[in-house]
């Protein structure tokens, strides 16, 4: 089993619509999570860390299942400019190595 | 700019050449990365540095591919003997710990696009 899985997609929504997808890990000693996002062509930034339960900033909320082992990201009201590949990278605090999951593209239609 | 710094941004080399790439990580991080991306592909972990440490070099392709850290700041990635397969994005970063040391945010270069002819 891969360390870190995610549905490459792409999941292809209307604007306004609301969109999550998942992301499992193996390693049940996994702390925290970090959301990155990556435009075409262009590094990852940072677009959400999670430790507890979950975590909400605007229109993004990532949930946490410690007893499944996943992590989803909700988008509500996608915009055009949410387009890009999600990436999900569990963290143990013991540890600085960050292994990323192959991500998620999505891509919003007017 | 206080970000990370690679270099060289492109390198087109000949098959059986060696390359280095530079990475300048943000002044004061402990924990420096080298990843890999191919064209549509994910990032693919290469090794980290704890100060001038690599804990797990597990991800590196081959023997062909070496790493160092000096001074607990630059890294430099070797490429021996290159290959077409080598061609990618490579990609640095340095991972900065936040107050209470159980989150931070990993910080991304632009990345060093290798070309192997």
């Amino acid at each position: 089993r891969k360390e870190v899985e995610q549905d490459p997609g792409p999941f292809n929504v209307p604007e306004g619509a609301t969109v999550a997808f998942n992301c499992t890990y193996s390693n049940s000693a996994s702390q925290s999570f970090f959301w990155y996002r990556q435009d075409c062509r262009k590094e990852p930034k940072l677009l959400m860390s999670v430790y507890s339960s979950g975590n909400e900033d605007g229109r993004f909320t990532a949930q946490l299942n410690r007893a499944s082992q996943y992590i989803s990201l909700l988008i509500r009201d996608s915009k055009l400019s949410d387009s890009a590949t999600y990436l999900c990278v569990p963290r143990m605090d013991s540890s600085y190595k960050l292994i990323f999951g192959s991500g998620t593209r999505l891509l919003v239609r007017p | 700019g206080a970000g990370v710094s690679q270099s060289p941004s492109n390198k087109v080399t000949e098959k059986g050449k060696d390359v280095e790439l530079r990475c300048d990580p943000i002044s004061g991080h402990t924990a420096l990365y080298w990843y890999r991306q191919s064209l549509g592909q994910g990032l693919e972990f290469l090794i980290y540095f704890q100060g001038n440490s690599a804990p797990d070099k597990s991800g590196l392709p081959s023997d062909r591919f070496s790493a160092e850290r000096t001074g607990g700041s630059v890294s430099t990635l070797t490429i021996q003997r290159t290959q077409q397969e080598d061609s990618a994005v490579y990609l640095c970063a340095s991972f900065e710990l936040l107050a209470g040391g159980r989150t931070g945010e990993l910080f991304f270069g632009e990345g060093s696009r290798l070309t192997v002819l």
